[in-house]
């Protein structure tokens, strides 16, 4: 049973036109993650909802923006896709409260690959 | 800095032996550690994880992790080592808040089985 769907699972855009992936969960989560994946390397967090607040890391580009309607769903969009932006996308959940390893735990969907063309 | 080391990029094997995946790690205070394991255009899955207590840490599909705090090490292990085990394993550091810390990733290790 998929627990963290993610649409597409391949995506194809062209250089400069926006693009939204999709993310959704039936974990009733708190929290739901973005990580940003390239070939061949560790995924890197982009930024977090808990809940409704929105965490961004310090190093995430402008380009890149998120938006958490309902417990359920999170988007990614990227506004102006570069070449650099081809990647696998992850989407993440994790409880965020009640026993401390528990809620740490980081439930992961099968991910998005974006290429840019 | 906070940080997650894997020193091979390629761990091989024969079917049926003993494998160890490396981690080294860096953090200030208390570390938590995880194990995931990712197969080819796949998300990653959850492994086990050290918190506090034992040592060593019995986790998905056989596999086992020992805790060195001396050595701030959390290798990953498996005493007969399958074909299907054949994939890339992070480790990784959990960081920040009580609530949504993030993980930090080593940069992964592939591990080949061969029959």
């Amino acid at each position: 049973d998929a627990m963290v769907i993610q649409n597409p699972r391949y995506q194809v855009t062209q250089f400069g036109k926006p693009v939204t992936l999709s993310c959704s969960q039936t974990l009733n989560h708190n929290v739901m993650y973005w990580y940003q994946q390239k070939s061949s390397q560790a995924p890197k967090l982009l930024f977090h909802y808990y809940d409704k607040d929105f965490n961004n890391e310090a190093d995430t580009p402008d380009n890149f923006q998120s938006r958490r309607p309902n417990t359920s769903f999170c988007f990614l969009d990227i506004r102006s896709p570069g070449l650099g932006d081809a990647a696998m996308y992850l989407c993440a959940t994790s409880i965020g409260q009640g026993a401390f390893g528990t809620k740490n735990i980081q439930y992961f969907g099968a991910g998005t690959r974006l290429s840019v063309l | 800095a906070q940080s997650v080391a894997q020193p091979e990029d390629q761990v091989n094997v024969a079917e049926g032996n003993p494998l160890t995946v490396k981690c080294t790690y860096s953090v200030s205070g208390n570390p938590y550690l995880f194990w995931y394991v990712q197969y080819p255009n796949r998300g990653l899955q959850f492994l086990l994880k050290y918190i506090t207590g034992d040592n060593l840490v019995k986790g998905s599909y056989g596999f086992e992790a020992e805790f060195n705090k001396s050595q701030t090490s959390f290798h990953l292990k498996k005493p007969s080592a399958l074909v299907s085990d054949s994939a890339l394993y992070f480790c990784a550091v959990r960081v920040g808040s009580s609530n949504t810390g993030k993980l930090i990733f080593g940069q992964g290790t592939t591990l080949q089985v061969k029959p």
